[in-house]
């Protein structure tokens, strides 16, 4: 059960939409529709942002969105605040769980 | 809107058992409830560590099942964390949180830092 893949970092400016990736196999990503998403700012608990693969939590931000191709799922923020700087995390279902390797996102 | 706080020690020793407890407020643990652990080592990412459903039923990250024990105490309304046989690797920050619809983590705690040193 490997860590699902991330790019270590994604950057953008505010106002701008970034789409940070989450790639994993057949036997996770692939098989089951069942990403999820996490927001983590610097010295707090993760949040959940996106499960289900593009389902939002009552309370979240219409400007976080999230679909899937294949073995890969992307989380797309758009219109970017900096407010948005965080570490984030995917996370698939695949009989068990298995999280990404996480995204640090800076805004410029 | 269910509230989640961990506790425990926050100091084991190499070789000895890591043992938390979630106690959970704002709702009573349904039976249907699945609850998850979650760690985070100092700088590193997330890791799953397992779930457990009040009947019985659980599932291990298979890189810790047999180290680790999760248990749901409806009476207490509490969950419980052990990890056996523990070495600096386990030091991390350890999270409590609610599954939710497919996902192991819908409500968090706000964790509680676990060093294992002599």
């Amino acid at each position: 059960q490997s860590a699902l893949t991330q790019p270590a970092s994604v950057s953008g400016s505010p106002g701008q939409s970034i789409t940070i990736s989450c790639t994993g196999t057949s036997s996770d990503v692939g098989r089951y529709d069942r990403v999820s998403w996490y927001q983590q700012h610097q010295g707090k608990a993760p949040k959940l942002l996106i499960y289900e693969v593009d389902k939002r939590p009552s309370g979240v931000s219409d400007r976080f969105s999230g679909f899937q191709s294949g073995n890969t799922a992307s989380l797309i923020i758009s219109g970017l605040q900096t407010e948005d700087e965080a570490d984030y995390y995917c996370c698939s279902y695949a009989g068990s769980y298995v999280f990404g390797t996480g995204t640090t996102v800076t805004v410029l | 809107q269910v509230q989640l706080q961990e506790s425990g020690p926050g100091l084991v020793k190499p070789s000895g058992t890591l043992s938390l407890t979630c106690a959970v407020s704002g709702a009573s643990i349904s039976r249907d409830d699945w609850w998850s652990w979650v760690r985070q080592s100092p700088g590193k990412g997330l890791e799953w560590i397992g779930e457990m459903q009040d009947s019985g039923s659980n599932h291990y990250n298979p890189s810790l099942k047999s180290r680790v024990t999760i248990s749901v105490d409806r009476s207490r309304n509490q969950v419980s964390l052990e990890v056996k046989s523990v070495t600096a690797a386990d030091t991390a920050m350890y999270y409590c949180a609610r599954n939710g619809d497919w996902n192991p983590a819908a409500d968090w705690g706000q964790g509680t830092l676990v060093t294992v040193s002599s």
